[in-house]
């Protein structure tokens, strides 16, 4: 059975710094995995989707990348701001199937402090 | 460009009731889910629809049904509620395989 975590739960860091989120999964036939932001309260709004045969996806100052063989994903996010103070989420779907079943990790609530 | 809308945002239930969480989305996307997110849960899949007129179980599907009459709708029926229902519901939608997904704003239900 898939299963997805996601290290550290919690993270809090100044305005400015660059800074790493994790993701892993333990089984690597997958098609592909999404990075999500989700606000409190709110929905969740993709941030960038990785297909498996790709290693890495950019959009402005998030960078995600994908090693399927070692199960791991990261989420790069350069000079944070406070508005990036969110829970961030991975999610995989799995190899196999038609569908779009999403398995997600438990997240990273992320602070940036001014 | 609506995307994805739920209804109503919040609820408050009596144990042994019954509704239905609305879902609508106006991308034309052929699949559909509903997810609950529980605290140090994270969300599971309830239920999923490939196309109109096709549904299946996810991981948690017990005292939920669903029914997809058209490409555009995905209610939720939660047939007699319990207390271990009191969760956040999230709807999504996506166009195909291997497409991002896009979700609802959620239902907060809360279940007395």
């Amino acid at each position: 059975k898939q299963e997805v975590t996601q290290i550290p739960a919690a993270l809090s860091v100044p305005e400015g710094e660059n800074l790493v989120l994790n993701c892993s999964f333990t089984d690597s036939a997958i098609y592909n995995l999404q990075w999500f932001r989700q606000d409190p309260g709110k929905g969740l709004t993709s941030l960038l989707l990785i297909q498996s045969s790709q290693r890495e996806q950019t959009s402005g100052r998030l960078n995600a990348s994908l090693d399927k063989s070692s199960g791991r994903s990261t989420l790069y996010i350069a000079a944070s701001q406070p508005g990036d103070s969110a829970t961030y989420l991975c999610a995989v779907t799995n190899y196999g199937g038609a569908t779009n079943k999403l398995i997600f990790g438990t997240g990273t609530l992320l602070a940036v402090q001014p | 460009n609506a995307g994805v809308t739920q209804t109503p945002k919040f609820q408050v239930l009596k144990t042994g009731q019954s509704m239905t969480l609305q879902c609508a989305q106006d991308m034309n996307h052929e699949y559909m889910s509903w997810y609950r997110q529980d605290p140090g849960m994270g969300l599971r899949l309830i239920h999923y629809s490939v196309g109109a007129g096709i549904t299946d179980q996810g991981e948690v599907p017990n005292g939920y049904n669903v029914s997809r009459s058209t490409t555009e709708d995905f209610p939720l029926r939660l047939l007699s509620a319990a207390p271990s229902q009191t969760s956040v519901y999230f709807c999504a939608s996506s166009a195909i395989m291997n497409t991002e997904a896009f979700f609802g704003q959620g239902t907060r239900l809360t279940v007395v």
